[in-house]
């Protein structure tokens, strides 16, 4: 089946400006995830959603960052007046409810670049 | 919260040679480890994990090892080949059936020469 799906693949925007990533999950996954990647680092936790529980949104750097998901699927960060120290490749993960590991799928990413 | 720490963070081996990477985790109520692969530019899969009531898994050429006591965990590869050249993220987690968020190593590019 299809897997995650991310939007756009490449984002170059002005420092300043708000941009929204979009996130298409796993069918039937419940939980979804955002993490940031930047060069040569490893994966920053951002936030997740489960089901219809509060967001864990520990992760987020600042109130600059936000995200939802409508409708228990599709998910949106949005990053607003955006700094260059934003630039990064922003994953987005789903797993299942339940099971006996807590495999998280990934998505291709979107890089964003703040000049 | 919790902090991961992973070595090296740059390998290099020879063909048919084995890898090892090592990780530290801070919080012991951490209990589910996974090993994410991710090729150049290609998203992180994942490729073996272990849970806090084991002490070892092994999967074909790749195993991981965990000690609880000292809060830390290693992925072991044998017999190495071109195609194991990646970058492997260790992660932990408090894992108790449902959701819950990842924290990652730093990563480890691994390279296997000819």
């Amino acid at each position: 089946g299809a897997g995650v799906s991310q939007s756009p693949s490449n984002k170059v925007t002005e420092k300043g400006k708000d941009v929204e990533l979009r996130c298409d999950p796993i069918s039937g996954h419940t939980a979804l995830y955002w993490y940031r990647q930047s060069l040569g680092q490893g994966l920053e936790f951002l936030i997740y959603f489960q089901g219809n529980s509060a967001p864990d949104k520990s992760g987020l750097p600042s109130d600059r960052f936000s995200a939802e998901r409508t409708g228990g699927s599709v998910s949106t960060l949005t990053i607003q007046r955006t700094q260059q120290e934003d630039s990064a490749v922003y994953l987005c993960a789903s797993s299942a409810r339940q099971g006996a590991r807590n495999e998280q799928f990934f998505g291709p990413g979107t890089r964003l670049t703040v000049l | 919260g919790e902090n991961v720490e992973q070595h090296p963070s740059t390998l290099s081996v020879q063909e048919g040679d084995s890898a090892v990477i090592k990780c530290t985790y801070s919080d012991s109520a951490s209990n589910y480890f996974p090993w994410y692969k991710q090729e150049l530019g290609k998203r992180p899969q994942l490729i073996i994990d272990i849970r806090s009531n084991v002490g070892e898994k092994k999967d074909q050429r790749i195993a991981v090892t965990l000690n609880k006591t000292a809060k830390h965990f290693s992925l072991h590869i044998t017999e190495t080949q071109p195609e194991d050249s990646a970058v492997y993220f260790c992660a932990a987690s408090i894992w108790a059936g449902t959701a819950s968020k990842l924290t990652f190593g730093t990563g480890t590019r691994l390279q296997v020469t000819l």
